[in-house]
């Protein structure tokens, strides 16, 4: 079945590091990626999305791209900022039907 | 415009009691979900409504779970009786229809965090 897997939090940076959170997906035909953000004490926000290969989602700095090949849609900031501070989830959408599937979320921790 | 909004935050219960949450979609969008994550595994769909039809209800666990919209506003989920098991966030989202009767990006609300004793 449809799935997504992301890697294992939690993670702790410096502010101003590099991130990369891992994600990749089993699905039929050609799905769309989201990346959703959950902030202390509030929901899922949407903080990207692409919807065909070599698509490439940003906002706020955040950017994924969509990688048929390797199935991939890893989501990449260059300096992250202590109000980064968050769980960001992985989904997909499948072009058919309209349920996501997540993955299990990581936690990001930025440290001044 | 508010965002979507869910009702009560947390709900601590003994097994055996029952529960009923509430969300309230963001005006106008017609498509209401409901979403579980259990002890901090992925986030999994229970179901999707159409307005105050059933779309999807291929993810609810078992018939303890009960579903309602009523006059298409807003969703109860009743969890009778409830079991350890049930623990968890659950979350409501809402979307807008586009055209070909695919839907546009799915708003969350923040969550309901039940506790079942």
């Amino acid at each position: 079945g449809d799935s997504v897997t992301q890697m294992e939090g939690p993670v702790t940076l410096s502010e101003e590091a590099f991130l990369t959170i891992n994600c990749t997906y089993t699905a039929t035909g050609y799905p769309s990626l989201f990346w959703y953000v959950q902030y202390p004490g509030e929901g899922l926000q949407l903080l990207l999305k692409a919807t065909k290969a070599d698509d490439k989602g940003s906002n706020k700095g955040f950017e994924a791209t969509y990688r048929k090949e390797t199935t991939s849609f890893h989501l990449e900031k260059g300096s992250v900022q202590v109000s980064d501070s968050a769980v960001y989830f992985c989904a997909l959408r499948r072009n058919t039907g309209n349920q996501f599937y997540f993955g299990t979320g990581t936690s990001l921790t930025v440290i001044p | 415009e508010a965002g979507v909004t869910q009702f009560p935050s947390h709900s601590v219960i003994e097994k055996g009691q029952t529960v009923t949450l509430r969300c309230d979609p963001i005006s106008g969008h017609d498509n209401l979900y409901w979403y579980r994550r259990v002890m901090g595994k992925e986030i999994k769909f229970l179901l999707h409504f159409v307005k105050e039809s059933k779309q999807d209800e291929s993810g609810m666990p078992n018939n303890r779970f009960l579903a309602e919209r009523t006059g298409g506003t807003y969703s109860t989920l009743k969890v009778q009786p409830a079991e350890l098991e049930d623990s968890g966030v659950y979350f409501c989202a809402s979307s807008q229809d586009i055209v070909g009767g695919r839907t546009d990006t799915q708003y969350f609300g923040p969550g309901t965090r039940l506790t079942v004793l």
